[in-house]
């Protein structure tokens, strides 16, 4: 079957690092995207993963093992407006754009 | 450059009856696929659209289907409505997935329905 799991919520301080997880099984595997969405909007993409290691974009990485199912999302020098959900989502196959959506973390950012 | 709009921004209706939901994808892109996001929960797939035929379909029973014009704008149309379905509805536009290798699907702002 489908499935990807991910923390439910997660509570960090400001300037520091966070590491959300997600790991996944899938019938097929073509792509691992992070989105963010702030409550009651639409969400946004992060990052995508299609290979093994680390993709990096600012103070956002994210890394993908496929031969262990398994993704994380690093977020660096968090700010309040980090505090949001975080969305994995895989992607089954090319030539699609079916993803299959975690039900993503909800991450607090304190000061 | 307009990004993805939906309307309505909110739409209360009651069990049974009927809805009909917009989207205008971005400029450029040709595809449009719709999810379904209860509270607390990941988008989950409806179906997708591209040169005016469904492409692809989700877990959704028939209850639920679309439409794409000539100008790639989308409807979702939702019949017999239950309470269950009280959801954000989010359209998300891209590039023809076959005909390019880009990845990145924008969504828009969603439509909050309640059945009450």
């Amino acid at each position: 079957g489908q499935n990807i799991d991910q923390p439910t919520e997660m509570t960090a301080t400001e300037g520091a690092i966070v590491q959300i997880n997600c790991t996944y099984q899938t019938s097929g595997f073509n792509g691992l995207f992070w989105y963010q969405q702030h409550a009651g909007e639409a969400p946004t993409f992060l990052s995508y993963n299609v290979l093994d290691g680390l993709e990096e974009k600012g103070r956002f990485s994210s890394f993908l093992s496929r031969s262990k199912g398994y993704s994380y999302l690093l977020l660096k020098e968090l700010q309040m407006k980090d505090s949001a959900s975080y969305l994995c989502a895989v992607r089954e196959a090319i030539g699609t754009y079916k993803y299959i959506f975690g039900t993503g973390t909800r991450l607090k950012v304190l000061a | 450059d307009a990004g993805v709009t939906q309307s309505p921004t909110h739409l209360i209706k009651t069990r049974g009856q009927q809805v009909t939901l917009r989207c205008s994808p971005k400029s450029g892109h040709d595809t449009v696929s719709w999810y379904q996001q209860a509270l607390g929960q990941g988008p989950q797939f409806i179906f997708q659209y591209y040169e005016e035929e469904e492409r692809q379909r989700g877990n959704f029973p028939d209850r639920f289907s679309g439409h794409q014009f000539p100008n790639y704008s989308s409807e979702l149309n939702v019949n017999a409505l239950l309470l269950g379905d009280s959801a954000l509805y989010l359209c998300a536009s891209s590039l023809n997935p076959r005909a390019t290798r880009n990845n990145e699907q924008f969504f828009g702002p969603g439509t909050r329905l309640t059945v009450l």
